[in-house]
């Protein structure tokens, strides 16, 4: 079965410091997909970016970088120089398999909050 | 530039009573799902669908039903409410070969 795994439940940092959100996933299948969502203040769910187990590159975007390790089952997500409008509860998210309707499995949410 | 709508955007019922949240896409997705969102468990799966006649349960179908008559539109219907289905519910949809989801706004349900 699949699992995902944030075990920080609220992190607090000041405005302008990095930020690592930890994400360490379970699962028996070889080909599966992990995500991040962003969910700010106002409840929407905003996608961020999806990685395959066949693509262990770290990927940056901009503030935003992914580290992606399978030899330790994670999918690290770390903001560099954090701004208040980072504030947000952080998902990530695991599917199995290729094909199909692959059952998302969500982790229970990273609360950040950027103080000023 | 729709997306994934959802109405209504809140909603208070009483126990016993029973609703239909609405969900549609402009997107011609094939997959669609519902999840409610709970403090501390994050999203879970009620139903979801791979096309239109074709519905699923998903991790929590009890109290819920749904329906998928068309490629746009995926209702979920409470039949007699519960405390307990007090909760924010998310519609997602995507396309079948690119397996990433997008969410609407969400509905915020009470149940007194």
């Amino acid at each position: 079965a699949q699992k995902v795994t944030q075990a920080q439940t609220e992190i607090s940092v000041v405005e302008k410091e990095d930020v690592t959100l930890d994400c360490v996933y379970e699962t028996r299948d070889t080909t599966y997909y992990l995500f991040w969502y962003k969910q700010p203040p106002s409840g929407e769910l905003v996608f961020l970016i999806r990685r395959n187990s066949f693509d262990e590159q770290n990927e940056i975007s901009g503030r935003y970088s992914w580290n992606f390790q399978k030899s330790t089952s994670s999918f690290n997500f770390t903001i560099t120089a954090s701004q208040v409008v980072d504030s947000a509860v952080y998902f990530c998210a695991l599917s199995e398999g290729y094909g199909g309707y692959q059952k998302v499995t969500f982790g229970t949410g990273t609360k950040l909050q950027v103080i000023p | 530039n729709a997306g994934v709508t959802q109405t209504p955007k809140f909603q208070v019922l009483k126990t016993g009573q029973s609703m239909t949240l609405q969900c549609a896409q402009d997107m011609n997705h094939e997959y669609m799902s519902w999840y409610r969102q709970d403090p501390g468990m994050g999203l879970r799966l009620i139903h979801y669908s791979v096309g239109a006649g074709i519905t699923d349960q998903g991790e929590v179908p009890n109290g819920y039903n749904v329906s998928r008559s068309t490629t746009e539109d995926f209702p979920l219907r409470l039949l007699s409410a519960a405390p307990s289905q007090t909760s924010v519910y998310f519609c997602a949809s995507r396309n079948r070969d690119q397996n990433i989801q997008y969410f609407g706004a969400g509905t915020r349900l009470s149940v007194l």
